[in-house]
């Protein structure tokens, strides 16, 4: 099962920052924090993944609580092509370790 | 560079019978993982290959098998098909330093 909460479904304006939000609260210390996302009927895309530092990259930003139970992944200026299905994911990194995938949240970015 | 690459895209079977996806990983990488994902569900994990061996499995019969060759590509057969086995397949391809997975556009098998 699924190690993480987050809400079915979203909506957001066009050019605002989308905020998605991941429940993790039994996450252990070794466990990164991962967030793919997936457009309709294709594959999943990696976005970004940190350990307990906020990180950042060009497609968007990971904001982590200090006590690690939840997270934030923030798209600064959302685009229609950003509506997609968003999953946060916890894991280990280590060889032979899978992903294990929730249901997601359903962004809609509106005009 | 190329990324990850599935055939073939689309494919229709009939119950009962056995079919072959294929699996060419991120230049540089040498893991692959396979997946299955339903119609309105998360991707489910189904096994992965490295050095030319399953590492590891998830909760699938054995009528899922694979294959990884020495070129790092890898496939995936299942046998005695069912309407249930109707999904997207998906293959993802990692390597160290980053262990981050990166997916292919997957096949979507029809099961009739």
């Amino acid at each position: 099962d699924a190690k993480t909460t987050q809400p079915p479904s979203m909506d957001c304006a066009e050019g605002r920052a989308a905020n998605l939000p991941c429940n993790h609260s039994t996450i252990s210390g070794n466990e990164y924090v991962y967030w793919y996302r997936q457009i309709h009927s294709q594959g999943p895309q990696y976005i970004i993944h940190g350990l307990k530092n906020n990180e950042t990259n060009e497609m968007a930003s990971l904001i982590i609580t200090e006590d690690r139970k939840s997270s934030t992944l923030i798209l600064p200026h959302a685009t229609l092509r950003d509506t997609a299905v968003y999953y946060c994911i916890v894991r280990v990194d280590n060889y032979g370790q899978n992903f294990v995938f929730g249901p997601g949240t359903r962004l809609s970015v509106l005009p | 560079d190329a990324g990850v690459t599935q055939s073939p895209t689309h494919l229709i079977k009939t119950r009962g019978q056995q079919v072959t996806l294929r699996c060419s990983p991120k230049s540089g990488h040498d893991t692959v993982s396979w997946y299955q994902q339903a119609l309105g569900q998360g991707p489910q994990f189904i096994f992965q290959y490295y050095e030319e061996e399953e590492r590891q499995r998830g909760n699938f019969p054995d009528r899922f098998s694979g294959h990884q060759f020495p070129n790092y590509s890898s496939e995936l057969n299942v046998n005695a098909l069912l309407l249930g086995d109707s999904a997207l397949y998906l293959c993802a391809s990692s390597s160290p330093p980053g262990y981050e997975q990166y997916f292919g556009p997957g096949t979507r098998l029809t099961v009739t």
